[in-house]
């Protein structure tokens, strides 16, 4: 079975500029979580899809940030524009349901903005 | 607002030892627990999840407790190994998905 799948492992991108972040799930989990690790700091809960809607988006730092799960598949975060503070490490994970289950994690998205 | 603290921050040890790694959380309304384990420049893998039902588990060399009462999980690692030697986060499981905390990196000395 596939873990959770995340694209790219690594982005340098100037101030300023987008990046998308994917995130692939394990087939067949509704639940779909960002999270993110900035330097120094706790994992920090982004959002939650429950298939395409978002269940609670209440992490999400500000507007420059937009996450999407297009036919409740694959999720993309973009960060538009990019700003210092934005680097980090950002996490995706998914579980069958909500709660109880064992959430599984991708390897993560290392993004630097310079 | 759930928090999680986790001691110690940092832990080296001799190999063959025995230890302890500790979490704790405020808010005891949690659905489980889970121990995670990062290795540098890698992602999170699971390790162990107690149920908020259950006191504990275990695999292999890992025993996790969990205390809901007191708001307390442990982590004990029996003999350590070298390739223990890990970032270890534990996360509580709420209404809000996972609060983690700040994670205790493990050196274990050959």
């Amino acid at each position: 079975e596939a873990g959770v799948t995340q694209f790219p492992s690594h982005s340098v991108i100037e101030k300023g500029q987008t990046v998308t972040l994917r995130c692939d799930p394990i087939s067949g989990h509704d639940n779909l979580y960002w999270y993110r690790r900035v330097m120094g700091k706790e994992i920090k809960f982004l959002l939650h899809f429950v298939k395409e809607s978002k269940q609670d988006e209440s992490g999400m730092p500000n507007n420059r940030f937009l996450a999407e799960r297009t036919g409740g598949t694959y999720s993309t975060l973009k960060v538009q524009p990019a700003e210092l503070e934005d680097s980090g490490v950002y996490f995706c994970a998914s579980s069958q349901e909500r709660g109880r289950n064992r959430a599984f994690f991708g390897q993560g998205t290392r993004l630097t903005v310079v | 607002k759930q928090e999680v603290t986790q001691i110690p921050a940092a832990l080296s040890v001799p190999e063959g030892e025995n230890l302890v790694l500790n979490c704790s959380f405020t808010d005891s309304a949690i659905y489980n627990l889970q121990w995670f384990r990062q290795d540098p420049g890698k992602g999170l893998t699971s390790l162990l999840l107690i149920q908020s039902s259950q006191r504990e588990q275990t695999s292999g060399r890992l025993n996790a407790s969990l205390d809901k009462s007191s708001g307390r999980s442990t982590l004990y690692i029996a003999a350590s190994q070298p390739g223990d030697s890990a970032t270890y986060l534990c996360a509580a499981t709420g209404r809000r998905a996972l609060t983690f905390g700040s994670g205790t990196r493990l050196q274990v000395q050959p």
